[in-house]
């Protein structure tokens, strides 16, 4: 399986601190994106990183990169109780998407 | 307002009995596909579609069937459902095969 594997499985931070989850991926890819998945519902995308970049921001959300080491990391700053929901990352190869295992979060208010 | 719409919601059926799940998109994108959700295994996509009748195998395809006459349709059909089928279902489409816009999803639960 080409699955991503995201770590920690599950995170528990207080409301204004900052989390982070980290993802690791087997192939080579176009880009890798961060979804966000709110219990029992559908995927929202959050933020794409294309293959040669290192580092995106995006409002609260930073996404990092690193190709050689197949990984990527998603750390949400002052962390608030509506970040309460499960993360995945998503790599994309051809036309193939493969997400990862996910990390559920919860921000206790 | 743009969306992926699928039904039904909730389902239960029995072993055997075939049965189709709708997918529709109102963007006009040409990219589509469906994955299962099952617990402690992520998504893992069933088949995905680059635009119409043209249709590919994902990681988990065994049976499943899936069609694409119309660009905005992506019914995914369950043959013959066995309860390893037992799973939360979600339609997706893209526009430029990066960005995905899910659906609300689908549980099955075949018995």
């Amino acid at each position: 399986s080409q699955q991503g594997e995201e770590d920690p499985q599950a995170l528990s931070i207080q409301e204004g601190e900052n989390a982070t989850m980290n993802c690791s991926y087997k192939t080579s890819i176009n880009n890798l994106q961060w979804y966000r998945q709110n219990s029992g519902r559908g995927l929202v995308h959050l933020i794409l990183i294309r293959s040669n970049e290192r580092e995106k921001h995006s409002g609260r959300l930073r996404v990092t990169l690193d190709t050689s080491k197949k990984s990527s990391s998603l750390l949400i700053t002052a962390s608030r109780a509506a970040d309460t929901a499960s993360y995945f990352c998503a790599t994309r190869t051809g036309n193939q998407f493969y997400f990862g295992t996910g990390t559920s979060l919860t921000v206790i208010p | 307002e743009a969306q992926v719409t699928q039904n039904p919601r909730y389902l239960i059926t029995v072993t055997g009995k075939k049965l189709t799940v709708t997918c529709s998109q109102n963007m006009n994108h040409e990219y589509m596909s469906w994955y299962r959700q099952d617990p402690g295994l992520g998504l893992r996509q069933i088949y995905y579609s680059m635009n119409v009748e043209v249709t590919d195998k994902g990681d988990v395809p065994e049976g499943y069937k899936v069609s694409r006459k119309e660009k905005r349709n992506f019914p995914l059909i369950l043959e013959s459902p066995s309860p390893n089928q037992t799973s939360l279902y979600f339609c997706a489409s893209s526009f430029d095969g990066n960005t995905i816009y899910f659906g609300e999803g689908s549980w099955l639960t075949v018995v």
